[in-house]
């Protein structure tokens, strides 16, 4: 079975302050490794999708990286409404399903 | 906005009824996926569907079901409520079956007492 460990579970950063959250995944194939972005009382939104190790994805502050058993989400000079729940998911191949982690609460204070 | 509308946003229920959850995909997606979130357990996969036809099964329970019409809407019966079936259900839409990336609704609270 698909296993998705997210660490650590809550990231509390000042302003600037830059970081990584980790995501650490067992699948018996990766097919893709996606990062999604939730905020309070909505639903996840799409972020990145990486599908092989050394493979590397940006987007603003956020840059997303992977290796055979684990991917980083590096947030660079966070901001305030860098503020979320960041999911990171996998999903193997021939499968359809994603298979997401308990995700990282981080708190950007300004 | 993701495009995927969910209705009801809030739906509160007593242990042993039937609830009804809808969903509208985005213009053009043809799948459909179902996801139940919950504190202890994280968002977790129920069911999809690809141009009206179930597609994958996860962890769902018997006494629930679902199904994709015609027009693509999809709907997740809940029956026979249980205290532990409160959660937030999540539809989400993409344009395959594989999904490249999946686009979330704001889904429906669901509260048993």
């Amino acid at each position: 079975e698909d296993q998705v460990t997210q660490s650590p579970e809550a990231l509390r950063l000042q302003e600037g302050e830059s970081s990584s959250l980790n995501c650490s995944y067992t699948v018996s194939g990766l097919r893709g490794l996606f990062w999604y972005r939730q905020d309070p009382g909505k639903g996840p939104e799409f972020l990145f999708t990486l599908y092989s190790a050394g493979e590397e994805k940006e987007k603003e502050r956020l840059k997303a990286t992977l290796t055979k058993k684990e991917s980083f989400l590096h947030i660079t000079a966070p901001k305030p409404e860098d503020s979320a729940t960041y999911l990171c998911a996998v999903q193997a191949q021939n499968d359809y399903k994603l298979s997401f982690g308990a995700g990282t609460t981080v708190t950007v204070r300004a | 906005d993701s495009g995927v509308t969910q209705t009801p946003k809030h739906l509160i229920t007593a242990t042993g009824q039937r609830v009804t959850l809808r969903c509208s995909p985005r213009s053009g997606d043809l799948s459909v996926y179902w996801y139940q979130q919950s504190l202890d357990q994280g968002l977790q996969f129920l069911i999809q569907y690809y141009n009206g036809e179930e597609r994958a099964k996860g962890n769902i329970l018997e006494r629930f079901s679902a199904q994709q019409f015609p027009d693509l809407h999809s709907e997740l019966n809940l029956s026979s409520l249980e205290l532990g079936d409160s959660a937030l259900y999540f539809c989400a839409s993409s344009r395959t079956s594989f999904n490249e990336k999946l686009f979330f609704g704001s889904g429906t609270q669901l509260s048993v007492l």
